[in-house]
């Protein structure tokens, strides 16, 4: 299938460990969105790429989380020294482009469990 | 206050039923508004989407904007038990963020 994939779709950590989380968009798009969902929380905005710029890192919820995409497509969501409320379901969407909202797709999610 | 928000529900109906699923925002910048269905272990799929005021229309689903009240409806016709899912509400402006609610929990029973 050509839809966004993510990889681990499961992790499990220790408190302290560090995390990565890779999300691969479909290919030629060049819109990319990073998501955390909590249970009773909704969709939380993390961090928006277009290319490999990040333009909006504003919802990054502290400096032990961070992203890089290379090359245009692969990004990758690093996340230091986990805490057990990094617990969530991590989601990635990616975009052809930023206007096209039908055109914005999600991938299936990293569920992070930090023990 | 968050920017969107929604009732987690659960919400329960029958086969057949009408579902009426609601959100309410703050920001009177929000231009673009969704609907996205989510199926458990999925990530969210968009069903619909409406810019700025005014009604649409696909298939048993409708969509509905009220900016005078910052109040924003999705309705199920004929609800079927694949309908059951979390529908989440989703709201942009011209910035790059979309703001999500909370989901609702929506089972229809056969």
């Amino acid at each position: 299938g050509a839809g966004v994939s993510q990889s681990p779709s499961n992790k499990v950590t220790e408190k302290g460990k560090d995390v990565e989380l890779r999300c691969d968009p479909i290919s030629g798009h060049t819109a990319l969105y990073w998501y955390r969902q909590s249970l009773g929380q909704g969709l939380e905005f993390l961090i928006y790429f277009q290319g490999n710029s990040a333009p909006d890192k504003s919802g990054l919820p502290s400096d032990r989380f961070s992203a890089e995409r290379t090359g245009g497509s692969v990004s990758t969501l690093t996340i230091q020294r986990t805490q057990q409320e990094d617990s969530a379901v991590y989601l990635c969407a990616s975009s052809s482009d930023r206007g096209r909202i039908d055109e914005q797709f999600f991938g299936p999610g990293t569920r992070l469990t930090v023990l | 206050q968050k920017e969107v928000e929604q009732d987690p529900g659960p919400l329960s109906v029958p086969e057949g039923a009408i579902v009426s699923l609601n959100c309410t925002y703050s920001n009177s910048a929000f231009q673009y508004f969704m609907w996205y269905r989510q199926y458990s272990r999925k990530g969210p799929e968009l069903l619909m989407y409406t810019y700025s005021s005014g009604n649409k229309e696909d298939g048993r689903f409708t969509a509905q904007v009220d900016k005078s009240s910052k109040y924003i409806s999705l309705f199920i016709r004929d609800s079927q038990p694949s309908d059951s899912a979390t529908y989440l509400c989703a709201m942009s402006g011209t910035g790059n963020q979309f703001y999500f609610g909370t989901g609702t929990s929506l089972t229809v029973i056969p």
